[in-house]
């Protein structure tokens, strides 16, 4: 069955410090994977995606096919990053199955 | 306004009315989307509409009731609820070719209705 999980609801650092979030998918065929981010009092939106291969306010992710993983990963956090981050698969049908989030706290 | 527009923001309602919610998207999609946030579950997709017709249906009770009147507009006509179907309700649309392949397009999301069901 098609899946993706975020092991941590809460993620904490200090501000300069690396972040990673963690995602993993479980799918048997070519997924493609996205990470949706959600700013206080602001909608859900798109923050990246692997097919685009970029980096967006410092942020990556690089599908990993035999983890079946796709980690967001940044440098140095920002205060500014501190948001609700998902983490999201689809399949070549309609379907999207997003992640259960994880909360990304930046201490300064 | 720009993007998409979701009313009312909020509602409360009784187990035995009808009301509707209302998604409207001014970005020239072609594909519309209604997810279900709650609390304890992931973000969960309910319904898809390309073009008009739905072309995704995640075994959402019979109490849900989407309709696309035409590619800018969609509602979810609700009754009957439960205390269990009290959650954040969000619209989304995309612009995707045909009815396949809708997920890989870059979904832009309304700010959602917060539904309470007394």
């Amino acid at each position: 069955a098609q899946r993706v999980t975020q092991p941590e609801k809460l993620l904490s650092v200090f501000k300069g410090a690396p972040v990673e979030l963690k995602c993993n998918y479980s799918y048997s065929g070519s997924p493609e994977l996205f990470w949706y981010v959600q700013y206080s009092r602001q909608r859900l939106q798109l923050l990246l995606r692997h097919i685009s291969r970029e980096s967006i306010k410092g942020f990556t992710a690089d599908l990993n096919k035999g983890e079946t993983s796709f980690h967001l990963k940044k440098p140095f956090a920002q205060e500014e990053d501190s948001a609700m981050y998902y983490c999201a698969l689809s399949d070549r049908a309609s379907k999207i199955i997003f992640g259960s989030g994880t909360r990304l706290s930046i201490r300064p | 306004e720009t993007g998409v527009t979701q009313t009312p923001r909020h509602l409360v309602m009784g187990m035995t009315n009808k009301k509707s919610l209302k998604c409207e998207q001014h970005l020239g999609h072609n594909a519309m989307y209604w997810y279900k946030q709650s609390a304890k579950k992931p973000l969960e997709l309910m319904f898809v509409y390309s073009l008009e017709e739905r072309v995704e249906n995640n075994s959402v009770p019979s109490r849900f009731s989407p309709e696309c009147p035409n590619s800018s507009h969609l509602f979810l006509h609700l009754h009957t609820l439960q205390p269990e179907d009290s959650a954040l309700y969000l619209c989304a649309s995309s612009q995707g070719a045909s009815g396949r392949h809708l997920a890989k397009n870059i979904q832009y999301f309304g700010a959602g209705t917060r539904l309470s069901v007394l």
